[in-house]
């Protein structure tokens, strides 16, 4: 079956715009998470969902960070006013355990550049 | 705070050899599980293993196979026979638990292999 899918897989943006980054997990899981890769770096917890309920969002670095499942499925991350500092890999993985305590399955990831 | 440490930026090997990457860990939680992950050039992150703290076994898959030493907190990764196709990134990660009964991994800096032939 299909796995995660991320769009785009690559954004460029001028600082100050707003982007908009995509996730479609693999159907039926419920746990979807976000990660942000800095260049050289390890992925690093953004947020979390449970179906549509956003149950952890420690994770994002400031409030220009927005992220939503409206449905479920589908996730959407939203960044507005982007800075230079937010130049990294956006990756989505999906779980299908509640408690994801076994693997979760990462799509390709979303790189970001903020020129 | 949970925490992985890869202390090994880089490695190479020659195809057809194994390889160790080495992978410590620090948590108070008695309970945790611990991951590896390959991430080719591509981008995505691979499932490889899975060690949960209270399994007696070393987990393998393959020929990948986790050197579990409870006592040491470590973890490390072991692929025999070597291939061209494992030249890649592999992070190391423990399951964190959060309140409302879910988890986030805690990765490492990562390791770079390179495979030679």
């Amino acid at each position: 079956g299909a796995g995660v899918s991320q769009s785009p897989r690559y954004k460029v943006a001028k600082r100050g715009q707003d982007v908009a980054l995509r996730c479609d997990p693999i159907s039926g899981h419920v746990s979807l998470f976000w990660y942000q890769q800095a260049l050289g770096q390890g992925p690093e917890f953004l947020t979390y969902f449970q179906n549509e309920a956003q149950l952890d969002k420690s994770g994002l670095p400031s409030d220009r960070f927005f992220a939503e499942r409206p449905e479920g499925s589908v996730s959407t991350l939203k960044i507005q006013r982007t800075q230079q500092e937010d130049s990294a890999v956006y990756l989505c993985a999906s779980s299908s355990r509640r408690d994801s305590t076994y693997e979760q399955y990462f799509g390709p990831g979303t790189r970001l550049t903020v020129t | 705070a949970q925490k992985i440490t890869q202390t090994q930026p880089g490695m190479f090997v020659q195809e057809k050899e194994a390889v160790t990457l080495d992978c410590t860990y620090d948590t108070s939680d008695p309970s945790y599980g611990l991951f590896w992950y390959k991430q080719p050039s591509s981008g995505e992150m691979i499932f490889l293993i899975y060690q949960g703290s209270y399994d007696q076994q070393n987990a393998t898959e393959g020929r990948y196979s986790l050197n579990f030493q409870k006592a040491r907190k470590s973890a490390n990764l072991v692929i025999s026979a070597s291939q061209l196709g494992d030249s890649a990134m592999y992070f190391c990660a423990m399951r964190e638990a959060l309140s409302g009964g879910y988890n986030k991994l805690i990765f490492g800096a990562g390791t770079r292999l390179a495979v030679h032939p």
